[in-house]
């Protein structure tokens, strides 16, 4: 069972907005703004999209944006595209001894 | 960018060093994670190395795993002691420029297989 919680598949059709949540605690997601997501296809490595819970890396689309609200932290994408159909996870540092990063489950984004 | 290597197929309680060589930055300078992935799963943070040059590890690894670098060969490893079936995974090599804990360059992976 992953660190944080996020829901197993979302899907889209083209042009509309999805929204996938990431849910963890106060020691984790609530407590730091190091919440970050990834985009992943398959068979391929992790690209960053989110950083800092809103923070977009140079190169990431305005289509993707973050946010969060106590212990959930939620990546948005906007006018959703065929090429936005992936796997995404969220992670973030834990206050932990002495020290833990945590990711979630991932989420299947299925672009109808 | 970033190329590992060093993954194989090996027998429980077996050993074995992967590698990872970064070109374009310099592995001492920033901070340097171990990540990976088990078949058809998520991902799962294995250790990360400090500019300083402070180790740290997740409590599934700690004891087997130690992390390390060479700095003269810009490259970065993870040393893989008693492996167990549950090792089995992609293992990923991913740089944190300003330890936000948000990697930015990975690499393509290297997979790991535990079975005898």
């Amino acid at each position: 069972q992953s660190a944080l919680s996020q829901p197993a598949s979302v899907s889209g059709s083209p042009g509309q907005s999805i929204t996938i949540s990431c849910t963890g605690t106060s020691n984790d997601v609530g407590g730091y703004n190091y919440v970050s997501w990834y985009q992943q296809h398959p068979g391929k490595a992790p690209k960053l999209m989110i950083y800092d819970v809103t923070n977009r890396p140079s190169g990431v689309s305005n289509r993707f944006s973050g946010s969060k609200s106590g212990n959930t932290a939620s990546l948005t994408i906007s006018g959703l595209q065929a090429e936005d159909e992936a796997d995404y996870f969220c992670s973030s540092y834990r206050n932990s001894n002495p020290l833990d990063v945590v990711f979630g489950g991932g989420t299947k984004l299925t672009v109808l | 960018q970033l190329v590992e290597s060093g993954g194989d197929l090996v027998q429980p309680g077996g050993s074995l060093r992967l590698s990872c060589a970064a070109s374009g930055f310099t592995v001492y300078s920033d901070y340097m994670h171990w990540v990976r992935q088990a078949p058809g799963k998520g991902l799962q943070w294995v250790s990360v190395i400090y500019s300083s040059g402070r180790t740290y590890y997740a409590d599934s690894v700690r004891g087997r795993f130690t992390i390390s670098r060479d700095n003269s060969k810009n490259t970065l490893y993870l040393q893989i002691n008693s492996l167990r079936a549950e090792d089995t995974a992609v293992y990923y090599c991913a740089r944190d420029p300003d330890l936000r804990y948000a990697l930015d360059v990975w690499g393509q992976g290297t997979t790991v297989t535990v079975s005898s």
